[in-house]
């Protein structure tokens, strides 16, 4: 079954509009999940690192206060996205690393595709 | 960062056919995955394989990481096969993905 439950799958909103986007983690606690930003035919981009309990960690060229994260649980990262534009529009996707001493994969929720008309 | 590259770019083949999809990363990893993306955007976890060799069916992986490279097999391919393949990588210390630019493939009747 999903290790992972994203939350919604997609939105089609007004520009200006602000978009929370849930990321959960059903099998594990997950002191840390990833948000990516995919864009049309092209790759997955981390977007941030999300930390229980502490402020995200975010990756060169994204805009702290545009993506905003919140991890208050061990089981929950939220993503808004504030007064959203057309070029934010894109796929947005999370992932949590299982739990466990040393290497463990990484499992994905299954994206959000975001549409700002 | 690291460099993580795929060939080839684009794939079609014949229902089926098989194909070998290489993965290059430009240094030591203590993470590998293969992921293959479906036309609805799921990421589908093919393969951990920070190392060695492992198989599921149709499918098997190989990863010489002193030699930086994986590659993913796929026999017999179908239909259902088509996608986009990704390899990612985490460094040491480090628990963040590097995705390559991923292989599509398209698997004809």
């Amino acid at each position: 079954g999903a290790v992972v439950s994203q939350h919604p799958s997609r939105v089609i909103c007004k520009s200006g509009t602000s978009v929370k986007i849930e990321c959960r983690s059903l099998d594990f606690q997950a002191t840390t999940m990833f948000w990516y930003r995919q864009f049309p035919k092209q790759s997955l981009m981390l977007m941030a690192t999300s930390n229980e309990g502490s402020k995200a960690t975010y990756e060169q060229g994204v805009e702290k206060d545009k993506f905003l994260i919140n991890h208050a649980s061990l089981t929950l990262s939220t993503l808004t996205v504030t007064s959203a534009h057309p070029e934010d529009s894109s796929f947005y996707i999370c992932s949590v690393q299982s739990s466990g001493t040393g290497n463990q994969p990484q499992h994905f929720g299954d994206g959000t595709r975001l549409s700002i008309l | 960062g690291i460099q993580v590259e795929q060939s080839p770019p684009d794939l079609i083949l014949q229902e089926g056919a098989n194909s070998t999809l290489r993965c290059n990363f430009s240094d030591s990893v203590n993470n590998l995955q293969w992921f293959h993306q479906n036309p609805w955007g799921q990421l589908i976890n093919l393969f951990y394989i920070p190392s060695g060799t492992k198989q599921n069916g149709r499918l098997s992986a190989t990863t010489v990481a002193t030699e930086r490279y994986s590659l993913l097999y796929i026999s017999s391919s179908q239909t259902t096969d088509s996608g986009v393949y990704f390899c990612a990588v985490t460094l040491y210390n480090f628990n963040k993905f590097y995705f390559g630019s991923g292989t599509k493939l398209n698997v004809k009747p």
